[in-house]
Protein backbone atom coordinates (compact mmCIF):
# COMPACT_ATOMS: atom_id res chain seq x y z
CA UNK A 1 0.00 0.00 0.00
CA UNK A 2 0.58 3.28 -0.51
CA UNK A 3 1.46 5.63 2.59
CA UNK A 4 3.75 8.96 3.32
CA UNK A 5 5.20 9.83 6.74
CA UNK A 6 5.86 13.23 7.97
CA UNK A 7 7.09 12.37 11.50
CA UNK A 8 6.97 16.14 12.61
CA UNK A 9 3.60 17.80 13.03
CA UNK A 10 5.31 21.44 13.96
CA UNK A 11 9.30 22.47 13.20
CA UNK A 12 10.20 26.15 14.51
CA UNK A 13 13.34 27.82 13.39
CA UNK A 14 15.01 31.30 13.69
CA UNK A 15 15.58 33.46 10.40
CA UNK A 16 18.96 32.27 8.37
CA UNK A 17 18.88 28.75 10.28
CA UNK A 18 19.00 25.54 8.02
CA UNK A 19 15.68 23.69 7.42
CA UNK A 20 14.81 20.01 6.73
CA UNK A 21 11.19 18.85 6.41
CA UNK A 22 11.11 15.07 6.72
CA UNK A 23 9.29 12.73 4.53
CA UNK A 24 9.39 9.27 4.41
CA UNK A 25 7.13 6.76 1.85
CA UNK A 26 5.84 3.17 0.59
CA UNK A 27 5.62 1.95 -2.20
CA UNK A 28 6.51 -1.25 -4.05
CA UNK A 29 6.89 0.37 -7.61
CA UNK A 30 9.22 3.67 -8.27
CA UNK A 31 7.08 6.57 -6.58
CA UNK A 32 6.72 9.72 -7.89
CA UNK A 33 7.07 12.42 -5.16
CA UNK A 34 5.90 15.92 -4.64
CA UNK A 35 6.25 18.66 -2.62
CA UNK A 36 3.18 20.83 -1.66
CA UNK A 37 2.90 24.39 0.29
CA UNK A 38 0.00 25.59 1.55
CA UNK A 39 0.66 29.75 3.64
CA UNK A 40 -1.86 31.11 5.20
CA UNK A 41 -5.10 32.10 3.50
CA UNK A 42 -3.80 30.39 0.30
CA UNK A 43 -4.49 27.19 -2.18
CA UNK A 44 -2.64 24.44 -1.64
CA UNK A 45 0.12 24.48 -4.44
CA UNK A 46 2.87 22.49 -5.90
CA UNK A 47 6.34 23.25 -4.42
CA UNK A 48 8.51 21.11 -6.45
CA UNK A 49 8.35 17.26 -7.84
CA UNK A 50 11.43 15.18 -7.46
CA UNK A 51 11.90 13.98 -11.23
CA UNK A 52 12.62 18.22 -12.02
CA UNK A 53 15.66 18.17 -9.68
CA UNK A 54 14.69 21.94 -9.20
CA UNK A 55 15.14 24.55 -6.27
CA UNK A 56 12.10 26.30 -5.92
CA UNK A 57 11.69 29.24 -3.72
CA UNK A 58 15.83 28.27 -1.93
CA UNK A 59 14.43 24.63 -0.88
CA UNK A 60 15.35 21.31 -2.88
CA UNK A 61 14.49 17.59 -2.33
CA UNK A 62 16.32 14.89 -3.32
CA UNK A 63 14.45 11.22 -3.50
CA UNK A 64 16.66 8.71 -1.76
CA UNK A 65 15.27 5.67 -2.87
CA UNK A 66 17.89 3.34 -0.13
CA UNK A 67 16.24 5.11 2.88
CA UNK A 68 12.66 5.78 1.04
CA UNK A 69 13.12 9.14 1.72
CA UNK A 70 12.43 12.68 0.52
CA UNK A 71 13.56 14.95 2.60
CA UNK A 72 12.98 19.14 1.81
CA UNK A 73 16.04 21.31 2.50
CA UNK A 74 16.55 25.25 2.87
CA UNK A 75 20.05 25.74 3.81
CA UNK A 76 19.14 29.41 5.33
CA UNK A 77 15.32 29.75 6.24
CA UNK A 78 13.00 33.19 5.50
CA UNK A 79 9.94 34.54 7.69
CA UNK A 80 7.85 34.03 4.34
CA UNK A 81 8.47 30.57 4.46
CA UNK A 82 6.30 29.80 7.39
CA UNK A 83 3.37 27.88 5.92
CA UNK A 84 2.15 23.96 6.35
CA UNK A 85 4.05 21.72 4.00
CA UNK A 86 3.07 18.25 2.64
CA UNK A 87 4.59 15.32 1.04
CA UNK A 88 3.08 13.63 -1.46
CA UNK A 89 3.45 10.42 -3.61
CA UNK A 90 1.59 9.08 -6.74
CA UNK A 91 2.31 6.25 -8.47
CA UNK A 92 4.38 4.92 -11.44
CA UNK A 93 1.15 4.42 -13.70
CA UNK A 94 -0.75 7.20 -14.95
CA UNK A 95 -4.64 7.27 -13.19
CA UNK A 96 -2.70 6.50 -9.37
CA UNK A 97 -4.46 9.33 -7.50
CA UNK A 98 -1.86 11.77 -4.99
CA UNK A 99 -1.31 10.69 -1.57
CA UNK A 100 -0.36 13.01 0.71
CA UNK A 101 1.15 12.52 4.44
CA UNK A 102 0.17 14.61 7.36
CA UNK A 103 1.76 17.58 6.50
CA UNK A 104 4.42 19.97 8.53
CA UNK A 105 3.95 23.46 10.33
CA UNK A 106 6.80 25.33 9.57
CA UNK A 107 7.30 28.40 11.14
CA UNK A 108 10.32 30.63 10.73
CA UNK A 109 10.95 33.90 13.55
CA UNK A 110 13.25 36.82 13.89
CA UNK B 1 -9.97 33.37 -14.78
CA UNK B 2 -9.06 29.53 -15.34
CA UNK B 3 -8.72 27.57 -12.24
CA UNK B 4 -10.72 25.26 -10.53
CA UNK B 5 -13.52 26.62 -8.56
CA UNK B 6 -15.62 24.95 -5.08
CA UNK B 7 -18.81 26.43 -3.95
CA UNK B 8 -20.22 26.91 -1.36
CA UNK B 9 -17.12 28.72 1.16
CA UNK B 10 -19.16 27.76 3.70
CA UNK B 11 -21.85 25.05 4.50
CA UNK B 12 -24.35 24.49 6.77
CA UNK B 13 -25.90 21.20 7.71
CA UNK B 14 -28.36 19.55 9.94
CA UNK B 15 -27.80 16.30 11.25
CA UNK B 16 -29.13 13.52 8.77
CA UNK B 17 -29.25 15.52 5.80
CA UNK B 18 -27.57 14.99 2.63
CA UNK B 19 -25.26 17.91 1.05
CA UNK B 20 -23.59 18.81 -2.26
CA UNK B 21 -19.95 20.37 -2.15
CA UNK B 22 -19.72 21.98 -5.82
CA UNK B 23 -16.28 21.58 -7.90
CA UNK B 24 -15.81 23.14 -11.36
CA UNK B 25 -12.42 23.57 -13.46
CA UNK B 26 -12.07 24.73 -16.70
CA UNK B 27 -8.65 23.64 -17.00
CA UNK B 28 -9.50 21.27 -19.53
CA UNK B 29 -8.11 18.49 -17.13
CA UNK B 30 -9.09 14.95 -17.02
CA UNK B 31 -8.43 13.81 -13.62
CA UNK B 32 -10.27 14.73 -10.86
CA UNK B 33 -9.85 14.30 -6.90
CA UNK B 34 -11.63 15.33 -3.34
CA UNK B 35 -9.89 15.26 -0.44
CA UNK B 36 -10.96 15.86 3.41
CA UNK B 37 -8.61 18.21 5.25
CA UNK B 38 -8.54 17.75 9.25
CA UNK B 39 -6.32 18.92 11.88
CA UNK B 40 -3.26 16.67 11.96
CA UNK B 41 -4.85 13.88 9.96
CA UNK B 42 -3.33 15.82 6.39
CA UNK B 43 -5.18 15.41 3.34
CA UNK B 44 -7.12 11.55 2.74
CA UNK B 45 -8.48 10.81 -0.41
CA UNK B 46 -12.34 10.26 -0.61
CA UNK B 47 -13.21 9.76 -4.31
CA UNK B 48 -11.17 10.61 -7.39
CA UNK B 49 -11.97 10.43 -11.23
CA UNK B 50 -9.75 10.12 -14.18
CA UNK B 51 -12.60 10.24 -16.84
CA UNK B 52 -15.99 11.30 -17.19
CA UNK B 53 -18.51 8.68 -16.25
CA UNK B 54 -15.51 6.73 -14.15
CA UNK B 55 -14.58 7.40 -10.61
CA UNK B 56 -12.30 4.97 -7.96
CA UNK B 57 -12.95 5.20 -4.08
CA UNK B 58 -9.94 6.69 -2.08
CA UNK B 59 -9.10 5.63 1.10
CA UNK B 60 -12.27 7.03 2.98
CA UNK B 61 -15.23 6.90 0.72
CA UNK B 62 -17.71 5.58 3.20
CA UNK B 63 -20.21 7.81 3.65
CA UNK B 64 -19.95 10.27 0.62
CA UNK B 65 -20.48 9.76 -3.17
CA UNK B 66 -19.73 11.59 -6.26
CA UNK B 67 -20.72 11.82 -9.68
CA UNK B 68 -18.44 12.79 -13.09
CA UNK B 69 -21.87 13.27 -15.87
CA UNK B 70 -18.79 15.96 -17.43
CA UNK B 71 -15.62 16.72 -17.37
CA UNK B 72 -15.44 20.33 -16.12
CA UNK B 73 -17.77 19.38 -12.90
CA UNK B 74 -16.80 16.84 -9.92
CA UNK B 75 -19.50 17.07 -7.58
CA UNK B 76 -19.51 15.50 -3.92
CA UNK B 77 -22.40 14.74 -1.97
CA UNK B 78 -21.80 14.01 1.93
CA UNK B 79 -24.30 11.28 3.10
CA UNK B 80 -26.30 10.95 6.31
CA UNK B 81 -24.25 7.61 6.29
CA UNK B 82 -21.32 9.66 6.93
CA UNK B 83 -20.14 9.40 11.01
CA UNK B 84 -18.18 12.98 10.97
CA UNK B 85 -18.73 14.99 7.97
CA UNK B 86 -17.95 18.12 9.74
CA UNK B 87 -14.40 19.14 8.03
CA UNK B 88 -12.77 21.14 5.11
CA UNK B 89 -13.31 19.58 2.05
CA UNK B 90 -10.73 20.18 -1.27
CA UNK B 91 -10.96 19.70 -4.53
CA UNK B 92 -8.01 18.94 -7.17
CA UNK B 93 -7.53 18.68 -10.60
CA UNK B 94 -4.86 17.39 -13.26
CA UNK B 95 -4.07 16.14 -16.77
CA UNK B 96 -3.89 12.57 -15.38
CA UNK B 97 -0.57 12.24 -16.89
CA UNK B 98 2.58 11.34 -14.44
CA UNK B 99 4.57 13.42 -12.22
CA UNK B 100 2.03 16.22 -12.63
CA UNK B 101 0.96 18.92 -11.01
CA UNK B 102 -2.73 18.62 -9.34
CA UNK B 103 -4.31 22.47 -8.55
CA UNK B 104 -6.48 23.03 -5.77
CA UNK B 105 -9.41 25.04 -5.12
CA UNK B 106 -9.94 26.93 -2.45
CA UNK B 107 -12.05 24.36 -0.03
CA UNK B 108 -15.60 24.40 1.11
CA UNK B 109 -15.69 24.13 4.91
CA UNK B 110 -18.30 21.83 5.91
CA UNK B 111 -19.98 21.85 9.67
CA UNK B 112 -23.01 19.62 11.01
CA UNK B 113 -25.39 21.32 13.37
Amino acid sequence: AQRVTQPEKLLSVFKGAPVELKCNYSYSGSPELFWYVQYSRQRLQLLLRHISRESIKGFTADLNKGETSFHLKKPFAQEEDSAMYYCALSGDQAGTALIFGKGTTLSVSS
Amino acid sequence: DGGITQSPKYLFRKEGQNVTLSCEQNLNHDAMYWYRQDPGQGLRLIYYSQIVNDFQKGDIAEGYSVSREKKESFPLTVTSAQKNPTAFYLCASSNGHLNTEAFFGQGTRLTVV
